[in-house]
């Protein structure tokens, strides 16, 4: 069995400042790691992923996240948000090989502020 | 590339009334996903299709749930009949590898 853990449910943060959203996985097998963005009424949008390699991982919009194994953590970060990122950002795990569902997290709501 | 299209994007119902909600999948893609997404909670899967079979349908009720998935393309997903908790966004998702592409949802509401 697999889990994910968002412990922050809201992070407020002005414009142009730095953020970082938390993600703690669990799992017993190997892993890989995704983060979704979902903009109101929409579908949700693949932000980066982690598949094997560098531990260091760029997605798009600016958005990075780090892989460590030691933590069983995938934090995102960004060094300067901009009004545009507000949105709900979720966590996914998923153990490799096979046809393995896809765990989310609970979400975290960025919310920029002018 | 099309993306993920469902349909429809809003539906308003009644307590043990029936709906059904249409998915169709980017072309060639062998995998299917139904999410139920809770306000104020993460998608949780309730189907899984590799084709047109079933992978994982765990967490389906299936007292009150059904899938399917025909020609292997694209699918539908009933609920009969619904319940108040029912209420949430319902997800569509397909792969061909690793990534998964989700249609834009279709938001359920039982009054």
């Amino acid at each position: 069995a697999q889990s994910v853990t968002q412990l922050d449910s809201q992070v407020p943060v002005f414009e142009e400042a730095p953020v970082e959203l938390r993600c703690n996985y669990s799992s017993s097998v190997s892993v890989y790691l995704f983060w979704y963005v979902q903009y109101p009424n929409q579908g949700l949008q693949l932000l980066l992923k982690y598949l094997s390699g560098s531990t260091l991982v760029k997605g798009i919009n600016g958005f990075e996240a780090e892989f460590n194994k030691s933590q069983t953590s995938f934090h995102l970060r960004k060094p300067s948000v901009h009004i545009s990122d507000t949105a709900e950002y979720f966590c996914a795990v998923r153990d490799s090989g096979g046809y393995q569902k896809v765990t989310f997290g609970t979400g975290t709501k960025l919310q920029v502020i002018p | 590339e099309a993306g993920v299209a469902q349909s429809p994007r809003y539906k308003i119902i009644e307590k043990r009334q029936s709906v059904a909600f249409w998915c169709n999948p980017i072309s060639g893609h062998a995998t299917l996903y139904w999410y139920q997404q809770i306000l104020g909670q993460g998608p949780k899967l309730l189907i899984q299709f590799q084709n047109n079979g079933v992978v994982d349908d765990s967490q389906l009720p299936k007292d009150r749930f059904s899938a399917e998935r025909l020609k292997g393309v694209d699918s539908t997903l009933k609920i009969q009949p619904a319940k108040l908790e029912d209420s949430a966004v319902y997800l569509c998702a397909s792969s061909s590898a690793v990534e998964q592409f989700f249609g834009p949802g279709t938001r359920l509401t039982v009054l």
